[in-house]
């Protein structure tokens, strides 16, 4: 399988609830993020990791957390969420050398009840 | 404060004619453009870019044109094709300073058969 993948594509969880969402990249790139969607509004970085060290943190909350194991794979463990959470968080990767053209997963749609 | 800002929301056009949608930024260290296309479902996908040392970029019946004095750029599309019915989305970055692109909020297009 080839590009960036995300798994689950849906999500409905409660606000006590803690699950993960998982993005794998299959295309060799160094730079791996988590953008977040929201209805009429702009993709809001949250996270990037470049050869897997953590270089940008948007000021997210603390109850969202990202990992990234290797330069394949990058997670975003969600722990006491909000409605206001409730979005399209999507994954994408760079090869992370300055003319940034980003490859996004199919995105996972989280609702928080 | 919003840096790139697409002010129309939504767009209508009859298939065959010209779609323009515009792009507006406010940081003048941006010298590196994107436009990005979404269905629904999936995530964006790269369209066509552009870099500030050019004023215009052609691929198809695709053609983004800068105007960096205006801080303004547009694509557009001709002929429009009803596939072409998505979500797009402009992206600005700098590449002398964080190359992570900023995307604005994203107009909706509609090509009517």
């Amino acid at each position: 399988e080839t590009g960036v993948t995300q798994t689950p594509r849906h999500l409905v969880m409660g606000m006590t609830n803690k699950k993960s969402l998982k993005c794998e990249q299959h295309l060799g790139h160094n730079a791996m993020y988590w953008y977040k969607q929201s209805a009429k509004k702009p993709l809001e970085l949250m996270f990037v990791y470049s050869l897997e060290e953590r270089v940008e943190n948007n000021s997210v909350p603390s109850r969202f957390s990202p990992e990234c194991p290797n330069s394949s794979h990058l997670f975003l463990h969600l722990h006491t969420l909000q409605p206001e959470d409730s979005a399209l968080y999507l994954c994408a990767s760079s090869q992370g050398t300055g003319t940034e053209k980003l490859f996004f997963g199919s995105g996972t749609q989280l609702s928080v009840l | 404060d919003q840096q790139v800002k697409q002010n129309s929301p939504s767009l209508s056009v009859q298939e065959g004619r010209i779609s323009i949608l515009n792009c507006d930024y406010t940081n003048s260290m941006f010298d590196y453009f994107l436009w990005y296309k979404k269905y629904p479902a999936e995530g964006p996908t790269f369209l066509i870019s552009i870099s500030s040392i050019k004023d215009k970029n052609e691929d198809g019946r695709f053609t983004v044109f800068l105007n960096k004095s205006a801080k303004h750029l547009s694509l557009h599309i001709v002929p429009s094709q009803p596939g072409d019915s998505a979500v797009y989305f402009c992206a600005a970055s700098a590449q002398r300073g964080s190359y992570i692109p900023t995307f604005g909020r994203g107009t909706s297009l509609i090509v009517h058969p």
